[in-house]
C-alpha cells in the first residue's frame, strides 16, 4: 500500500482538462514544499514533469500544472491530448532522508 | 547527452542476493546524487535508496534497510545497488535515476530527472 494516496483512474476528452489529486499527510505533502509528478508511459522509464510542487522542468509543456493546499497535491493536464494518456505518479519528500510516492492514477484521453 | 543503462537482474531464488549496476555518462557522475528506484509488475513506484554524489552518506527505504546496499564508483561513472536476502516482494524493475540538481531537501534531491530503462529482478523458488 502507498503512502501517498491518488485515485486510481481519470479521464477526459481532448481539449478538456482533468486533475489528479495526490494526498499524505503532514509529515509528506504537507510538510514540506518537496514535491513531484511524473509521467509513465507503458513500457517506458517515468518522466519528471512537476517538481517544488508547481515548477516545470525544462521542455515540460505549461499544460501541465502543479499546485498544493494542505495535504494535498494536485495535478492539472490542461489541453488534453492523446499522448497524455499515461500512469501518473506523485512524489514527496517524507523527513528523515525518506522519499515516497503514491499508488499512481491511469489518465485516459476518451 | 544523459544516459544511464541497468545491468545485473535476472531470476534468482529467495534468500539468495544480487548485485546490479547502473553506467552513467553525459553528465558529470562526481557531482551527482543518485537513486534507485523499483516497480513491482503492475505495480506503483517505489523509492529503494540514495546515494550522495561522493557516496559520504546513504539512505534506504525501510522495506529494504539491513539487506541493501547502494555504493557508487565515481571513477568507473558507475552506481550499484547490492541486494541480499532477496524476498518474492524485491520482484520488480529497478530503476537508477540521477538526482535533479539545484533542488535539495537538505542532504539529496529528492527529483529523479533521468532515469535509465530499468533491469528485472526475479524472485522466485
Amino acid at each position: 500500500q502507498s503512502v501517498l494516496t491518488q485515485p486510481p483512474s481519470a479521464s477526459g476528452s481532448p481539449g478538456q482538462s482533468v486533475t489528479i489529486s495526490c494526498t499524505g499527510t503532514s509529515s509528506d505533502v504537507g510538510g514540506y514544499k518537496y514535491v513531484s509528478w511524473y509521467q509513465q508511459h507503458p513500457g517506458k522509464a517515468p518522466k519528471l514533469i512537476i517538481c517544488e510542487v508547481s515548477k516545470r522542468p525544462s521542455g515540460v509543456p505549461d499544460r501541465f500544472s502543479g499546485s498544493k493546499s494542505g495535504n494535498t497535491a494536485s495535478l492539472t493536464v490542461s489541453g488534453l491530448q492523446a499522448e497524455d494518456e499515461a500512469d501518473y505518479y506523485c512524489s514527496a519528500y517524507a523527513g528523515n532522508n525518506n522519499v515516497v510516492f503514491g499508488g499512481g492514477t491511469t489518465l485516459t484521453v476518451l | 547527452q544523459v544516459r544511464l543503462v541497468e545491468s545485473g537482474g535476472g531470476t534468482v531464488q529467495p534468500g539468495t542476493s544480487l548485485r546490479l549496476s547502473c553506467a552513467a555518462s553525459g553528465f558529470s557522475f562526481s557531482d551527482i546524487g543518485l537513486h534507485w528506484v523499483r516497480q513491482a509488475p503492475g505495480k506503483g513506484l517505489e523509492w529503494v535508496a540514495v546515494i550522495l554524489f561522493d557516496g559520504s552518506e546513504k539512505y534506504y527505504a525501510d522495506s529494504v534497510k539491513g539487506r541493501f546496499t547502494i555504493s557508487r564508483d565515481n571513477s568507473k561513472s558507475t552506481l550499484y545497488l547490492q541486494m541480499h536476502s532477496l524476498r518474492a516482494e524485491d520482484t520488480a524493475v529497478y530503476y537508477c535515476a540521477k538526482e535533479m540538481a539545484g533542488y535539495s531537501s537538505g542532504r539529496f534531491s529528492p527529483y529523479c530527472d533521468y532515469w535509465g530503462q530499468g533491469t528485472l529482478v526475479t524472485v522466485s523458488s
